[in-house]
């Protein structure tokens, strides 16, 4: 069993639409949770990173958390055709001196104007 | 604020060659880094990471080596690719907060 699993998609919505991306995971010693978008042939950006179960919200972007169920999920709401990129989950610990990032293979999105 | 920059962006280089990518961060002191390989349909795979100047440690055994020789540069080194060494190349850092950020990469074919 993987340690991080995500539907690789492809996922199409039509713009304006409310995307739900999620992410399970195995291991229970993760400590936080980060989401990165990754456009085509360039680097990840981070864009959010949670510690506990619930939600932050970050203008249109909602991370949740549920720790009793290793279950991770991304909001979109009103998603835009610049939001078509890869979402990649990466659950987080710190171990033996350094951070541990195990990230998900990713999901691609692509919203369609 | 911080940037970090890799080179070169793309690179083909035959089976048997040797290899050197860079990475170098500006903007911070001491900054944990990282690299990453990311193959096609696959996630990120940590290869490297270093908490200070000639300090490397290998998550995975593998054809590559890397090195420390100053505060804010990291290099990714093979004497002789493999076919498999074929992926995209990913440098990040951290400092003090627990997030990890990431260069523009560096697109290696092996042929």
């Amino acid at each position: 069993q993987k340690e991080v699993e995500q539907d690789p998609g492809p996922l199409s919505v039509p713009e304006g639409a409310i995307v739900s991306l999620n992410c399970t995971y195995s291991n229970s010693a993760f400590q936080y949770f980060m989401w990165y978008r990754q456009y085509s042939r360039k680097g990840p950006e981070l864009l959010m990173y949670t510690y506990s179960s619930g939600n932050k919200e970050d203008g249109r972007f909602t991370a949740q958390v549920d720790k009793s169920s290793k279950y991770i999920s991304l909001f979109i709401r009103d998603s835009q055709p610049s939001d078509s990129a890869t979402y990649l989950c990466a659950p987080t610990m710190n171990s033996g001196g350094y951070q541990k990032v195990t990230f998900g293979t990713g999901t691609k999105l692509q919203v369609i104007p | 604020s911080q940037t970090i920059h890799q080179w070169p962006a793309t690179l083909v280089q035959p089976v048997g060659s040797p290899l050197s990518l860079e990475c170098t961060v500006e903007g911070t002191s001491n900054p944990n880094l990282y690299w990453y390989r990311q193959a096609a349909g696959r996630g990120l795979q940590l290869l490297f990471y270093s908490v200070g100047i000639g300090q490397i440690s290998s998550e995975v055994p593998q054809n590559l080596s890397a090195s420390r020789p100053q505060d804010r540069q990291f290099i990714l080194s093979s004497k002789k690719l493999l076919l498999s060494d074929s992926g995209f190349y990913l440098c990040a850092w951290r400092l003090d907060a627990d997030t990890q950020y990431f260069g523009p990469g560096t697109r290696l074919t092996v042929l």
